[in-house]
């Protein structure tokens, strides 16, 4: 069993559709959970995170994590072509620095 | 602000070769982490490097070796390539990372291709 899953996707919704990525882990001694956004042919960058459970909001972008169930999910609001990517969950694991990653589901939003 | 820098873009090896990757971090951070991404697969943690030491390893066989230099760029180095070692290698730097979280940053990646 790995230790982060996450559906590859494809995903593809139209403009303006509220977008809901989730993972599952099985490691109960994480505490830092990060969602990534890939851009094809470009290292990750960090969109957010969230320490232990609960919601963090950014703008168009909702973080949560549910502890009890080892359940990280991200959601898109007014999602926007922009951003067609792919979206990786990584919680962080002992030492601060080693992200485990999921596989990344790939969204697509068309106009 | 220059962003991790890597260096080469692209790189085609045979197989049995060996290949030299390498990082510049962001100005001021002195730790560097490095990951393999399969294509269809999230990025996979090979090594972290905090002040020229190794502080964590994944699960890579020992053809996988790296090192940190004193101004904190590092190098991925891979022995006997393998037709499976294809990849995109990214290098992530962050201030620190060994006491508390800190943000990492990745590179655009190394694209490695082993024909």
């Amino acid at each position: 069993q790995k230790e982060v899953e996450q559906d590859p996707g494809p995903l593809s919704v139209p403009e303006g559709a509220i977008v809901s990525l989730n993972c599952t882990y099985s490691n109960s001694a994480f505490q830092y959970f990060m969602w990534y956004r890939q851009y094809s042919r470009k290292g990750p960058e960090l969109l957010m995170y969230t320490y232990s459970s609960g919601n963090k909001e950014d703008g168009r972008f909702t973080a949560q994590v549910d502890k009890s169930s080892k359940y990280i999910s991200l959601f898109i609001r007014d999602s926007q072509p922009s951003d067609s990517a792919t979206y990786l969950c990584a919680p962080l694991s002992g030492g601060y620095n080693k992200l485990i990653f999921g596989a990344g589901t790939r969204l697509a939003v068309h106009p | 602000d220059a962003g991790v820098t890597q260096s080469p873009t692209h790189l085609i090896k045979t197989r049995g070769q060996h290949v030299t990757l390498r990082c510049s971090p962001i100005s001021g951070h002195k730790s560097v982490s490095w990951y393999q991404q399969v294509l269809g697969q999230g990025p996979q943690f090979i090594f972290q490097y905090y002040e020229k030491e190794e502080r964590g390893r994944g699960n890579f066989p020992d053809r996988f070796s790296a090192r940190q230099f004193p101004n904190y760029s590092s190098e991925l180095n891979v022995n006997a390539l393998l037709l499976g070692d294809s990849a995109l290698y990214l290098c992530a730097s962050s201030l620190s990372g060994v006491s508390s979280y800190n943000e990492q940053f990745f590179g655009p990646g190394t694209r490695l291709t082993v024909l």
